[in-house]
């Protein structure tokens, strides 16, 4: 079992609709959650930092976050072409020191 | 403020040859990480320092591969000999330990092509 999954897509959602990306980690112990945003040929942008249950919210980005479950997913509401891109889930752990582990990615597309 | 940065760009070299990638932290930050992206692969965790120290490197794929960190400021990631399947994008990424989430920032990126 990977240490962190997500579903490889693409996910494709059209102009104006909720995108939905889930994320599922392995270790219980994991404290911190980040969702970065790679558009093609660029570098990894954190958009989301999330360390608590519940939600948290940033302009038209939502981070959801259920420690029971393992679970970890960005909403997009209002999605724009411009979100097209690849969307990189990412765990931490105190006992990893500074270390974070990265999910494969969910390739995202916004059709106009 | 200046992000995480990164050189050169872009390396083509041919098998055999040495590379030597460059990095430079976001100035305050104390832990540095260099990773390989790759279409097959994503992105791996190659090593990490944390205050110049190298914490992990069990990601470094053989011998061939080094890295560096003489100052807070500077590090290298060396290849020698490259040989074609080290063709890929070799990001960089800073964070500062001991905040809360231990938030990563990544630099450009070196693409390497090996021929």
């Amino acid at each position: 079992q990977k240490e962190v999954e997500q579903n490889s897509g693409p996910l494709s959602v059209p102009e104006g609709a909720i995108a939905s990306l889930n994320c599922t980690y392995s270790d219980r112990v994991s404290q911190s959650f980040f969702w970065y945003r790679q558009y093609s040929g660029k570098s990894p942008e954190l958009i989301m930092s999330i360390y608590s249950n519940g939600d948290k919210e940033d302009g038209r980005f939502t981070a959801q976050l259920n420690k029971a479950s393992q679970y970890v997913s960005l909403l997009i509401r209002d999605s724009q072409p411009s979100d097209s891109a690849t969307y990189l889930c990412a765990v931490a752990s105190y006992s990893s020191a500074s270390k974070i582990i990265f999910g494969s990615g969910t390739r995202l597309s916004i059709r106009p | 403020d200046a992000g995480v940065i990164q050189s050169p760009r872009h390396e083509v070299t041919e098998m055999g040859q040495e590379v030597t990638l460059r990095c430079k932290p976001i100035s305050g930050h104390n832990s540095l990480f260099w990773y390989r992206q790759t279409m097959m692969r994503g992105l791996e965790l190659l090593i990490y320092f944390n205050n110049n120290v190298p914490i992990d490197d069990s990601g470094m794929p053989e011998d061939r591969f080094s890295a560096k960190m003489p100052n807070a400021s500077f590090s290298t990631l060396k290849i020698q000999p490259s040989e074609p399947r080290d063709s890929a994008v070799y990001f960089c990424a800073s964070s500062q330990q001991g905040s809360v989430g231990y938030e990563q920032y990544f630099g450009p990126g070196t693409r390497l092509t090996v021929t």
